[in-house]
């Protein structure tokens, strides 16, 4: 079945700076990529994602690329702001359903 | 909208003891799910449903069962609690068809198994 693999398990990076995510996946299948945010006490929360048919995605600050070829994707967040600490969560899937299979996540400190 | 609700937020549980979690949407979601959160394990899906009436596996069921006789709720039973249970549950809810593809969290449920 499909395995996600997420890294760094943590990172922390200064405010103001980027910050990158990356993922893999073992399913070349898969064909739906979403990245979603866990602030503290809280429920994930979708904040982008990307199909298989396209590379790149960007929406304000945060950017995702998809590499079909090599199967790993990455979130980009740029000129980083205190609100980005939470932890972030990749996912894969593939089929109709949509049924998610989740990395094991990404705890982000910004550092003011 | 208060979009997904759990209930209870918390619950301690004694070895062998069983509970319900309630999941509740008023989106008019088709598809809800049911994910446990460890640390360092992003979250594993239980059990989900397609509609009213349905429930299939995920990849962790063993030890839980789910209903969905009603399509804005879905309940997660624990017949026969055990530590290992000890968890964070979501539920997500979603629509169908490939462009509604958004899961919709709810605040989470913690449980603890003694």
């Amino acid at each position: 079945g499909e395995n996600v693999e997420q890294h760094p398990s943590t990172l922390s990076v200064q405010e103001g700076d980027s910050a990158v995510i990356k993922c893999t996946y073992s399913d070349s299948a898969s064909n739906y990529f979403p990245w979603y945010k866990q602030e503290l006490g809280k429920g994930p929360q979708l904040i982008i994602d990307i199909r298989s048919n396209v590379g790149e995605k960007k929406d304000q600050r945060i950017a995702v690329t998809l590499n079909k070829t090599a199967k790993h994707f990455s979130l980009h967040i740029t000129e980083t702001q205190p609100e980005d600490s939470a932890v972030y969560f990749c996912a894969a899937s593939m089929g109709s359903n949509y049924q998610l299979i989740w990395g094991a996540g990404t705890k982000l400190i910004i550092k003011p | 909208n208060a979009g997904v609700t759990q209930t209870p937020k918390f619950r301690v549980l004694k070895t062998g003891q069983s509970m319900t979690l309630l999941c509740a949407q008023d989106m008019n979601h088709e598809y809800m799910y049911w994910y446990r959160q460890d640390p360092g394990m992003g979250l594993r899906l239980i059990h989900y449903s397609v509609g009213e009436g349905t429930t299939a596996k995920g990849e962790v069921p063993d030890g839980y069962n789910v209903s969905r006789l009603k399509k804005q709720n879905f309940l997660l039973g624990l017949e026969s609690a055990a530590p290992s249970q000890t968890s964070v549950y979501f539920c997500a809810s979603r629509l169908p068809g490939t462009t509604g593809v958004e899961q919709f969290f709810g605040p989470g449920t913690r449980l603890t198994v003694l």
